[in-house]
């Protein structure tokens, strides 16, 4: 229901957008989230857009990255921008499963995408 | 940004023990509290959310309990495909934040 690309190498410094398509649900209803993971690491949320396009970021990426969707599309995208190479890792795309308050577990999310930052 | 330990974070066990994990938020939560399953190279599976409710299709032996800024997954009767990485996930306010994952390992 949900496949990400975009993912690739790319040299320090430098830009790439990711995108998730999704299916089966109906796309602006829901709140995406982008997680992602280093290799042989943890998991670490990292932005959220809501249906009413309100967006969220980790402190960690803040003002390097950018979320945005277009549900016309049924698409949620995600911008790296100067990147390094701590931003190495598989980054997934995830839905916000439906509850009834603004802030939503996570119920199902795409096979992920490698960003790898190297020179 | 509100912060989420586990413990502990690597455990063996055998197939048919009971086994614990707790997580602990640094500041209440309420019950905005979620647990993942992680099997190597998959993404996360949803488990529990709203810190003892069971998602759709996963098997009663697991359960969770706990509120403010404790709390407990317990899988009852561990089998085989029980093996894996748990994280746990506060959604009370973003940033969202997962706890640093308990890998349960094979005795």
């Amino acid at each position: 229901q949900l496949l990400e690309s975009g993912g690739g190498l790319v040299q320090p410094g430098g830009s790439l957008r990711l995108s998730c398509v999704g299916s089966g649900f109906t796309f602006n209803e829901y709140a995406l989230n982008w997680v992602r993971q280093a290799p042989g690491k943890g998991l670490e949320w990292v932005s959220g857009i809501t249906g009413l396009d309100n967006t969220y970021y980790a402190d960690s990426v803040k003002g390097r990255i950018t979320v945005s969707r277009d549900n016309s599309k049924n698409t949620v995208y995600l911008q790296l921008n100067s990147l390094r190479a701590e931003d190495t890792a598989v980054y997934y795309c995830a839905k916000d499963r439906y509850c009834s308050t603004n802030t939503c577990p996570m119920d199902h999310w795409g096979q992920g995408t490698l960003v790898t930052v190297s020179s | 940004a509100i912060r989420m330990t586990q413990s502990p974070s690597s455990f063996s066990a055998s197939t048919g023990d009971r086994v614990t994990i707790t997580c602990r938020a640094s500041q209440g939560i309420s019950n905005y509290l979620a647990w993942y399953q992680q099997k190597p190279g998959k993404a996360p599976r949803l488990l529990i959310y709203g810190a003892s409710t069971l998602q759709d299709g996963v098997p009663s032996r697991f359960s969770g309990g706990g509120s403010g800024t404790d709390f407990t997954l317990t899988i009852s009767w561990l089998q085989s495909e029980d093996f894996a990485t748990y994280y746990c996930q506060q959604y009370y306010g973003y940033p969202y934040t997962f706890g640093p994952g308990t890998k349960l390992e094979i005795k």
